[in-house]
């Protein structure tokens, strides 16, 4: 079974803080997404990449970076965090094509006080 | 409208029933893909269909893409299957699109 490790697991932030959020796969897969889901809703695209270095915007990317900087490791960053975001934050991976099945992280539950 | 609507928003069931989740899409999407999410909030792929139908034990899936939908049917339902099913299609360009989510709660 291929490995997504998020880290931390869950993680208390001020507003106006920097936050980052680290992924890693274990998987040699090209992609690697993060997601974004509210409670009660579903999963919001916010950053992916297909290669090391580069980044792409996913449907909300407004208020976050993103960091590709090899195959294996993405990272979530919030320069300034607040309090809309106070999310649960998945990171997953898939093959060579980004329909491909898609495997992911065990998430982090972001709360931004 | 959305690109993915999921019907119902929540269904309960009795132990051994049976019933269907679906999803409806706006246009012609490539591939679906369906997963549950447990009581701790853990993703699990259950299908990841380009067309036709898959089954795995209880469960069963069908993409059909000319038609734009896709179903889950859960046989048999044990309390096991509580949680929430997502559908998320994948259209083109970017990367999955996702429903709001099915929330299964079976009792005994």
């Amino acid at each position: 079974e291929a490995a997504v490790t998020q880290s931390p697991r869950s993680k208390v932030a001020v507003t106006g803080g920097k936050v980052t959020l680290s992924c890693h796969q274990t998987n040699n897969h090209d992609y690697m997404y993060w997601y974004r889901q509210d409670t009660g809703h579903g999963l919001r695209l916010i950053h992916y990449s297909y290669v090391a270095d580069s980044t792409e915007k996913g449907d909300i990317p407004d208020g976050y970076k993103a960091s590709r900087p090899s195959q294996e490791n993405f990272s979530l960053i919030l320069e300034l965090a607040s309090l809309s975001q106070t999310a649960v934050y998945f990171c997953a991976s898939s093959g060579t094509f980004s329909n491909e099945r898609l495997f992911f992280g065990h998430g982090t539950k972001l709360s931004v006080l | 409208g959305m690109p993915v609507e999921q019907n119902p928003p929540a269904l309960s069931l009795y132990e051994g029933a049976d019933s269907g989740l679906r999803c409806n899409f706006s246009t012609t999407m490539k591939s679906v893909q369906w997963f549950q999410q447990n009581h701790r909030g853990r993703l699990i792929t259950l299908f990841y269909l380009a067309q036709g139908t898959k089954e795995n034990g209880r469960l069963k899936s069908t993409f059909n893409s000319k038609e734009r939908y896709s179903t889950l049917h859960i046989k048999d339902a044990q309390l096991e299957d509580s949680g929430t099913y997502f559908c998320a299609a994948y259209q083109g360009g970017r990367a999955l699109i996702f429903g709001t989510g099915t929330t299964v709660s079976v009792s005994p």
